[in-house]
């Protein structure tokens, strides 16, 4: 069962547009985390949401936390080729220690 | 500051044979975190440890284990491989104490079975 469902799966688009991934679930969470993944490597941390309604800018990304702690968006304007890679958005539950991951957003921006 | 450090970067066994994986946290963190990436799956929970005890493990057979020893490095055993163990294995760590401390990943380990 996939309790984070991530949308869109792929997503390419010319440099210079505006996109956003969505993160939903039917369960809440006690926090919301973004990663960001190349080809290879381990996942990279870009931020941390905890309160509901909370948003994050880092720079043209912009993160969201639902409300209900049960969903997150992320943002980007104006996206550029180097934002391309795999983001991963993750839920973690209080006293689990695990993180639920969606099936990630493949971003391809083109120049 | 270091980050997460895992070892070896590949690893190639044949079905059957055992894999020892291992991470070093950075510093001052002493909860380490296992997952498995495998192609199609995305990524899944293996273990938790934390100050040397094992706080959680994922849904996953018996013959993926591990432990933390007492400088919070940790190791990651596989038993018994199989062919669908093949995957980049990622090691995380965070502050430890409780759960929901934002967790750092290592570059991952990249495991073929043949």
């Amino acid at each position: 069962t996939q309790l984070l469902e991530q949308s869109p799966q792929f997503l390419s688009i010319q440099e210079g547009e505006n996109l956003t991934v969505y993160c939903n679930s039917s369960s809440v969470f006690s926090s919301l985390q973004w990663y960001r993944q190349e080809p290879g490597e381990g996942p990279v941390l870009l931020v941390t949401v905890v309160t509901g309604g909370e948003v994050k800018k880092l720079k043209r990304l912009t993160f969201q936390f639902g409300d209900a702690r049960k969903d997150s968006s992320l943002h980007i304007t104006a996206a550029q080729p180097g934002d391309t890679g795999l983001y991963l958005c993750a839920g973690a539950r209080s006293n689990t220690g695990k993180l639920i991951f969606g099936q990630g957003t493949t971003l391809q921006v083109k120049p | 500051e270091a980050g997460v450090t895992q070892s070896p970067t590949h690893l190639i066994k044949t079905r059957g044979q055992q894999a020892t994986l291992r991470c070093s946290p950075i510093s001052g963190h002493t909860s380490v975190y296992w997952y498995q990436q495998a192609l199609g799956l995305g990524l899944q929970f293996l273990l938790w440890y934390d100050e040397g005890e094992e706080r959680n493990r994922g849904n996953f057979p018996p013959r993926f284990s591990g432990r933390q020893f007492p400088n919070y490095s940790s190791e990651l055993n596989v038993n018994a491989l199989e062919l669908e163990d093949s995957a980049l294995y990622l090691c995380a760590s965070s502050l430890g104490g409780r759960s929901g401390n934002e967790q750092f990943f290592g570059p991952g380990t990249r495991l073929t079975v043949l």
